[in-house]
């Protein structure tokens, strides 16, 4: 039973067009959400957060919006640069119920950047 | 700092050999993480740490697997016997226990692939 899930295994996108990776989740008990990225032969390296009393984050090009009453988040990241393409996984965890060290991520987007 | 280090970065073995991946966390981290990664199951955590004593290990596929950390600056994930199946790139990852919400940003190595023949 898959809890967070990226339903777009792979996306494609302009360079300098709008990137929008989807997540969704299951469990009510997350309240912290994360997004990662992964370039080949890395590890993932932590990107953008959001926590639940928030509905928007924004770090430079990149915006996670959250909305939980449809318990979907997205990460926007505009404008889509070549060095941008790598896997991007969503992770989540509930913070507020002491159990913050287990993030349950999801299986990740490719995302492809065309100069 | 250097990050957390991981090795081998690459593994080739033959079903029944023992495997063993090792892991050196950020120094000052008191929370480490395994996590598998397979095409089929995504990143999956496997077992975590906090202070060195093992707080869940419920996603341990099997008894063929297990995982100490005999210290606050190093980890060893073993696999006896190893079996195809357990092909995979491994990960080790840490975190601070700041009382943050930052404290869920881990920070993962570099991961070691294993390939079972």
């Amino acid at each position: 039973d898959q809890q967070v899930k990226q339903n777009s295994p792979s996306l494609s996108v302009q360079e300098g067009r709008i990137s929008i990776l989807n997540c969704d989740y299951t469990n009510s008990m997350f309240d912290y959400f994360l997004w990662y990225k992964k370039y080949p032969a890395e590890g993932p390296t932590f990107l953008i957060s959001i926590s639940s009393i928030k509905d928007k984050n924004e770090d430079g090009r990149f915006t996670v919006f959250l909305n939980k009453s449809a318990k979907h988040l997205s990460l926007h990241i505009v404008p889509s640069q070549p060095g941008d393409s790598a896997v991007y996984f969503c992770a989540a965890s509930p913070f507020s119920s002491g159990s913050a060290r287990q993030l349950t991520f999801g299986s990740g987007t490719q995302l492809t950047v065309l100069p | 700092d250097a990050g957390v280090i991981q090795s081998p970065r690459h593994e080739v073995t033959e079903m029944g050999q023992e495997v063993t991946l090792r892991c050196k966390p950020i120094s000052g981290h008191d929370y480490l993480f395994w996590y598998r990664q397979t095409m089929m199951r995504g990143l999956e955590l496997l077992i975590y740490f906090n202070n060195n004593v093992p707080i869940d290990d419920s996603g341990m596929p099997e008894d063929r697997f297990s995982a100490k950390m005999p210290n606050a600056s190093f980890s060893t994930l073993k696999i006896q016997p190893s079996e195809p199946r357990d092909s995979a790139v491994y990960f080790c990852a840490s975190s601070s226990s700041s009382g943050s919400e930052r404290a869920n940003v881990l920070t993962f190595g570099a991961g070691s692939r294993l390939t079972v023949l």
